[in-house]
């Protein structure tokens, strides 16, 4: 079956960069997510990437996709304690199926 | 970004009673929308997708009579947990979106049922 693993916590310097890396089993993803849960709330969309893509920018965020290694990561840059959060990372075969999620990324910054 | 609602954000309920949740899209229409759920500090599980017109499709171990799914328009499905009890208590989240490539979640439902 599918799976998507993520690390549970990551630490950094506000101001440093934040890179929360995944890895997927399914080989038919064609599209994967990060969203972005704060504390008692819903999730926020923050980007996507096509697997037939290896990299997309968005102003801070930077994703990576490596389909040969099913990895992907979420870089974000000059990280502001408005970034703390948990961050999700999902895949969907396509279709009309519901996304697989990872079990989150809480990041955490250090002033 | 497309926004999607859910009411209630809260509920408390007695064990046996049924709560119904429901998901609206707002600016857009949603043939297929979906329901997870979310144990406290764990990921969203995906619990069914539901279909305008017609059965939901739920995923296996999720119990159909439990969780009853109603998609009766374009932008409104309902979760309706029936007969509630304690280990029903979870964050319950829809998406939609205008395709499927883009999933939008609405906000959450906190249930605590006693």
């Amino acid at each position: 079956g599918e799976d998507v693993e993520q690390s549970l916590f990551l630490s950094v310097r506000e101001g440093d960069s934040s890179v929360i890396n995944c890895t997927y089993t399914d080989s038919s993803s064609t599209y994967l997510y990060w969203y972005k849960q704060e504390p008692g709330a819903g999730l926020q969309l923050l980007t996507y990437i096509f697997s037939n893509m290896d990299m997309k920018q968005d102003q801070r965020l930077t994703v990576l996709l490596n389909k040969k290694d099913k990895h992907l990561s979420l870089r974000i840059a000059d990280t502001q304690t408005g970034d703390s959060a948990i961050y999700f990372c999902a895949e969907n075969a396509g279709g009309a199926d519901g996304l697989t999620f990872g079990k989150g990324t809480h990041l955490i910054i250090q002033p | 970004g497309a926004v999607v609602s859910q009411h209630p954000s809260r509920v408390i309920c007695k064990s046996g009673t049924s709560v119904k949740i429901e998901c609206r899209s707002l600016d857009f229409q949603a043939t297929t929308m979906f329901w997870y759920r979310q144990f406290p500090k764990q990921s969203l599980m995906l619990m069914a997708t539901s279909n305008e017109g017609s059965k939901a499709t739920y995923e296996q171990g999720v119990e159909k009579d439990k969780f009853l799914i109603n998609h009766a328009s374009l932008t409104l499905s309902t979760l309706t947990v029936t007969s509630a009890h304690p280990e029903d208590s979870s964050f319950y989240i829809c998406s939609a979106g205008p395709g499927v490539r883009e999933q939008f979640f609405g906000p959450g439902t906190r249930l605590t049922v006693l």
